[in-house]
């Protein structure tokens, strides 16, 4: 159980396109989910966390209209990467979790990686 | 700031041979403290995790001790096999809000036959 998709598992865009990444939870609801970039050899860095219903709440430095986050249900939540430019390509990763009252434990989903051109 | 920081990897060992790989940690506060782990092609999964000094975590033969004294959280296996060959994370948290996680670099193991 606890299984965490993503879609797609790469792509390649060119500079000034818009990208939509998916992040489902498959076998559970999931009323907060957090979207993490990765860069190579480094941290995974948090980017936002959204909330089921409700806009997201984006971390210090990350841009909220160019990664425009929607959680428009209890089992997806999408991150848009707009008028994408090289600078952008890195690994996203989203993870959720059950609910606020719920243990600490996020669940990941396998990551998507992103080259633009 | 809250901070994770651990050893470079990569970790190249023979099969059964002793692990460690350290993690030490900067918070304002008691964090809890995790390790998770990444197969090839998966996503991070939870191996283990304390929530106060002194706890021990433990899973699938890795353990952990949360030390408040020397900000540690080493990970450690007795005998490792070549089906942990993995990417580990060491991370922090905070109770309340959201639980937040501040990940380290992450430690590569490659294991050996």
């Amino acid at each position: 159980g606890a299984v965490v998709s993503q879609h797609p598992s790469w792509v390649i865009c060119k500079s000034g396109t818009s990208v939509k990444i998916e992040c489902r939870s498959l076998d559970f609801q999931a009323t907060t989910m957090f979207w993490y970039r990765q860069f190579p050899k480094q941290s995974l860095m948090l980017m936002a966390t959204s909330n089921e219903g409700s806009k997201a709440t984006y971390e210090q430095g990350v841009e909220k209209d160019k990664f425009l986050i929607n959680h428009a249900s209890l089992t997806l939540s999408t991150l848009t990467v707009t008028s994408a430019h090289p600078e952008d390509s890195s690994f996203y990763i989203c993870s959720a979790r059950y609910s606020p009252g719920r243990s600490y434990e996020q669940y990941f989903g396998p990551g998507t990686r992103l080259t633009v051109t | 700031g809250n901070s994770v920081t651990q050893m470079e990897g990569p970790v190249t060992l023979s099969e059964e041979a002793f692990l460690t790989i350290n993690c030490t940690y900067t918070a304002t506060g008691y964090p809890s403290l995790f390790w998770y782990v990444q197969y090839p092609g998966e996503g991070l999964q939870l191996l283990l995790k304390a929530t106060k000094a002194d706890d021990k975590g433990s899973n699938k033969g890795f353990e952990a001790t949360y030390r408040k004294e020397t900000t540690s959280f080493h990970l450690e296996k007795g005998s490792v096999q070549v089906s942990d060959s993995a990417v580990y994370f060491c991370a922090l948290s905070f109770s309340g809000g959201y639980n937040k996680l501040i990940f380290g670099a992450g430690t590569r193991l490659a294991v050996h036959p």
